[in-house]
């Protein structure tokens, strides 16, 4: 039982490129939700789901898309990199019965 | 949007030392968690607490959900070098798991 698995866990981007950052999880949550983290700062909700196909923006989406075909799976894309989404990313997974869990975390550079 | 305060923003504290740190919001909520952050690694969920005025413990770790429902503490007690990390508190209005608003954090340093 592997959790929530993020992938990469680190990443230097190019201003302008494109790239998808990874989110897995293996406990059958029906929730799932994409946080940044800057220096110094709380997590900021980017993008959640709750539930395959079903997906609405937190409260900084700009720059993100995201998609749940599968429960497991919720990637984050990041349409054309700028610096100012250089942060730490984090994936978390959740249930009506239980609180998120946390993966470990993309640092994300863009340069 | 919703925000939360938290404070203090950073404590040294001795080891054998109790600790406290708060959180207040500008808007209700019906839960509120408190995670830890050690470094490199996700957040790690302490305490959740689901009712107006609940205390609970886990372990040497107490927080209580504010009666106002605009605020929680926790208190660390007999503190010891692995308290170390930074302290999270999060609140929700509604009852998606992974819609939290969080505060900036308190980190605590533990000198033996």
């Amino acid at each position: 039982n592997a959790g929530v698995t993020q992938t990469p866990k680190f990443q230097v981007l190019k201003t302008g490129q494109s790239m998808t950052l990874q989110c897995a999880q293996d406990m059958n949550h029906e929730y799932m939700s994409w946080y940044r983290q800057d220096p110094g700062m709380g997590l900021r909700l980017i993008h959640y789901s709750v539930g395959a196909g079903i997906t609405d923006q937190g409260e900084v989406p700009n720059g993100y898309n995201v998609s749940r075909s599968t429960t497991e799976d919720f990637p984050l894309r990041l349409l054309s990199a700028a610096p100012s989404q250089t942060s730490v990313y984090f994936c978390a997974s959740s249930n009506r019965d239980t609180e998120a869990f946390f993966g470990q975390g993309t640092r994300l550079t863009v340069v | 949007g919703q925000q939360l305060n938290q404070s203090p923003q950073s404590m040294f504290i001795q080891e054998g030392e109790d600790v406290s740190m708060n959180c207040t919001s500008s808007s209700i909520f019906n839960t509120w968690l408190w995670y830890k952050q050690d470094p490199g690694e996700g957040p790690v969920l302490l305490i959740a607490l689901y009712k107006a005025g609940e205390l609970t413990s886990n372990g040497r770790l107490t927080a209580q959900f504010g009666i106002t429902r605009k605020d929680s503490f926790l208190n660390i007690s007999a503190s010891i070098p692995s308290d170390v990390g930074i302290y999270f508190c999060a609140g929700r209005s509604g009852t998606n798991a992974g819609k939290s608003t969080f505060g900036d954090g308190t980190t605590l340093t533990v000198k033996p």
